[in-house]
């Protein structure tokens, strides 16, 4: 069965310092790898979403992934981060011959003034 | 605009009754999710359904029900049945086969007390 990973419950940091997220899924297939964010008391807003081609993928609001298929990782970045960061962020799996996807149990961002 | 409406935002019932939370859309897309979300626990899959009149039991099915008369509406009861109803409810919907990106509603808050 599938799974996803998010190593870090909690992850603070300064602000305009960079940021990692881990993520890690498991999965015998190829699989379609997304990272959301969500702010207080709202859904989820899609950040960027890796199908196929460069492991690289920009988003939106600078942050940015890279897709490690040897490591089953998605490990998002950014490299200077703002107080508006401050969120709950999820990585999810899709499997790419369904349609359900699977998310992971979030990382909540700090940001420190 | 186009987008993903849930009602209500905060619903508080009693313990022992039923309750039905609503979701429409109007991106017309064929799929449509619901998920619970817990503190710490992520996003887990209550139903979905890919067609209208055709849904399927996701993770944590029991003590919920859905129906999908309409393409654009979704909505979830919450029976009596469900041991541990309080918690956030959110609604999503995606375009299958090719439905990478699943955009979701605001979100429900229910409390039972």
């Amino acid at each position: 069965a599938q799974s996803v990973t998010q190593l870090d419950s909690q992850v603070p940091v300064f602000e305009e310092a960079p940021v990692e997220l881990r993520c890690n899924y498991s999965s015998s297939v190829s699989v379609y790898l997304f990272w959301y964010v969500q702010y207080p008391n709202q859904g989820l807003q899609l950040l960027l979403k890796y199908l196929s081609g460069s492991t690289l993928v920009k988003g939106i609001n600078g942050f940015e992934a890279e897709f490690n298929k040897s490591q089953t990782s998605f490990h998002l970045r950014k490299p200077s981060v703002h107080i508006s960061d401050t969120a709950e962020y999820f990585c999810a799996v899709r499997l790419t011959s369904y349609d359900k996807v699977i998310f992971g149990p979030g990382t909540s961002l700090s940001v420190i003034p | 605009d186009g987008g993903i409406t849930q009602s209500p935002k905060y619903l508080f019932r009693k313990e022992g009754q039923n309750v039905t939370l609503s979701c429409e859309q109007n991106l017309n897309h064929d799929a449509m999710y619901w998920y619970r979300q817990d503190p710490g626990q992520g996003l887990r899959l209550i139903y979905y359904s890919q067609i209208v009149n055709d849904f399927q039991k996701g993770d944590i099915a029991e003590g919920y029900s859905v129906s999908r008369e309409k393409k654009e509406s979704f909505p979830l009861t919450v029976t009596s049945a469900q041991k541990n109803p309080t918690a956030f409810y959110l609604c999503a919907s995606s375009i299958p086969p090719d439905g990478n990106t699943i955009y979701f509603g605001e979100g429900s808050w229910l409390t039972v007390v």
